[in-house]
């Protein structure tokens, strides 16, 4: 199995410019979740979704961000306008129903200037 | 909610030597503990787990222990190598696998020197 595929791996931008972050879960994976880390915050929980459906976007920090999930192979995480203090590592994690274990793409490293 | 705490933020060992990482949790209804190490440039893959039905899990040099009790669980890797050095997270779970939602400790850089 490939795992987890996110992309980009790096993006950087301008304050103000949309950003877009795309993940592919693990084939048969129902479970999908955005984290962010920062120096500061740690690994932060922002959104999941069970079988394509939000279940807590508690951990999203504002309106501009947003994320969905089209189908069960593809969840974009989209941050319109950016500003630099949206600047952190966003990972893209799934896991099957059944388990506990989370396996973690690789990361996308942004960088808002 | 969940709140986990990590100790040390940094650990620097001497190649051979143990290394102890330490965390608490609060939620007394959290049932299971994943240990993750994140290498740089890279994603956090999971190395062991425990649940709290298990007072200890081994796996080659690397162990878990759970206190219940205490609300604590802690990460012992023995004759530690240039390869583990990582940042090393701790989380807890609460529930069935029908809750989602991990919560990770801050997170532990260890270093070890050859």
């Amino acid at each position: 199995d490939a795992g987890v595929i996110q992309s980009p791996r790096h993006e950087v931008t301008e304050m103000g410019q949309e950003v877009t972050l795309r993940c592919k879960p693990i084939s048969g994976h129902d479970y999908l979740f955005w984290y962010r880390q920062t120096m500061m915050r740690g690994l932060e929980l922002l959104i999941y979704f069970n079988n394509n459906v939000p279940i807590d976007d508690s951990g999203m920090p504002e309106d501009r961000f947003s994320a969905k999930m089209p189908n069960a192979s593809f969840s974009t995480l989209k941050i319109q306008p950016s500003e630099p203090r949206d600047s952190a590592v966003y990972f893209c994690a799934s896991r099957i129903q059944g388990s506990e274990t989370q396996y973690f793409g690789p990361g996308t490293r942004l960088l808002v200037l | 909610g969940e709140n986990v705490e990590q100790h040390p933020s940094t650990l620097s060992v001497q190649e051979g030597d143990s290394a102890v990482i330490k965390c608490t949790y609060s939620d007394s209804a959290s049932n299971y503990f994943p240990w993750y190490k994140q290498e740089l440039g890279k994603g956090p893959q999971l190395i062991i787990d425990i649940r709290s039905n298990v007072g200890e899990k081994k796996d080659q040099r690397i162990a878990v222990t759970l206190n219940k009790t205490a609300k604590h669980f802690s990460l012992h890797i023995t004759e530690t190598q240039p390869e583990d050095s990582a940042v090393y997270f701790c989380a807890a779970i609460r529930g069935g696998t029908s809750y989602g939602k991990l919560t990770f400790g801050q997170g532990t850089i260890l270093t070890v020197h050859p």
